[in-house]
């Protein structure tokens, strides 16, 4: 049951774009269109942002995107936000678990 | 709106036992898979098992398989984890949420509640 893989931390200026990329194996991330993204700020519950690879929960800014190729899932985030500073989860289901990736620092500079 | 508080959380012995409560309101509790997950200090999140909407289902991750017991009680919205054998590398914040199954992404999760095994 290893975790998804993640850059440990990504960095952006205000106002740009950054893509966090998340990569599984064929059990996981490619077998399925079941990826979700969690953001988390210190001491806070995670939040989540994108689920079933793409999809935006209601409430949640359209700056915020997934999509998916092959084994590695991604999110975007454009035009960030001082407050878009948090971080970053992926996850996805399997036949007989749920698996998250180490998750991504993202810095806004 | 959707609430879930988790207690039971505390310091405990290796070797120990201990059970987490997770009260859900705000929603139709008996027709979601439901999920604990848990992050140690410092660390990433991790899952650690769930349970299907009638309590037939349940998965867990490896490294609790034999020591933890999740259950589910329907009449009273109510989710709990059963933790024995307990070790160091049990220490983490529990979250209650959600789903975690297929098509119920895990959404939304609980505060959290702090486990923290030590002698």
């Amino acid at each position: 049951q290893s975790a998804l893989t993640q850059p440990a931390s990504v960095s952006g200026s205000p106002g740009q774009s950054i893509t966090i990329s998340c990569t599984g194996t064929s059990s996981d991330v490619g077998g399925y269109n079941y990826v979700s993204w969690y953001q988390q700020h210190p001491g806070k519950a995670p939040k989540l942002m994108i689920y079933d690879v793409s999809n935006r929960p209601s409430g949640v800014s359209n700056r915020f995107s997934g999509s998916k190729s092959g084994n590695t899932a991604s999110l975007t985030i454009s035009g960030l936000q001082a407050e878009d500073e948090a971080d970053y989860y992926c996850s996805s289901y399997t036949s007989s678990s749920t698996r998250f990736g180490g998750g991504t620092k993202l810095t806004v500079l | 709106e959707v609430q879930l508080v988790e207690s039971g959380g505390g310091l405990v012995q290796p070797g120990g036992s201990l059970r987490l409560s997770c009260a859900a309101s705000g929603f139709t509790f008996s027709s979601y898979w439901m999920s604990w997950v848990r992050q140690a200090p410092g660390k990433g999140l991790e899952w650690v098992a769930n349970i299907k909407q009638d309590g037939s289902e349940k998965y867990y991750v490896d490294s609790v398989k034999g020591r933890f017991t999740i259950s589910r009680d329907n009449a009273k919205n109510s989710l709990y984890l059963q933790m024995n054998s307990l070790r160091a590398e049990d220490t983490a914040v529990y979250y209650c949420a959600r789903g975690g199954r297929a098509w119920q992404p895990i959404d939304p999760w609980g505060q959290g509640t702090l486990v923290t095994v030590s002698s």
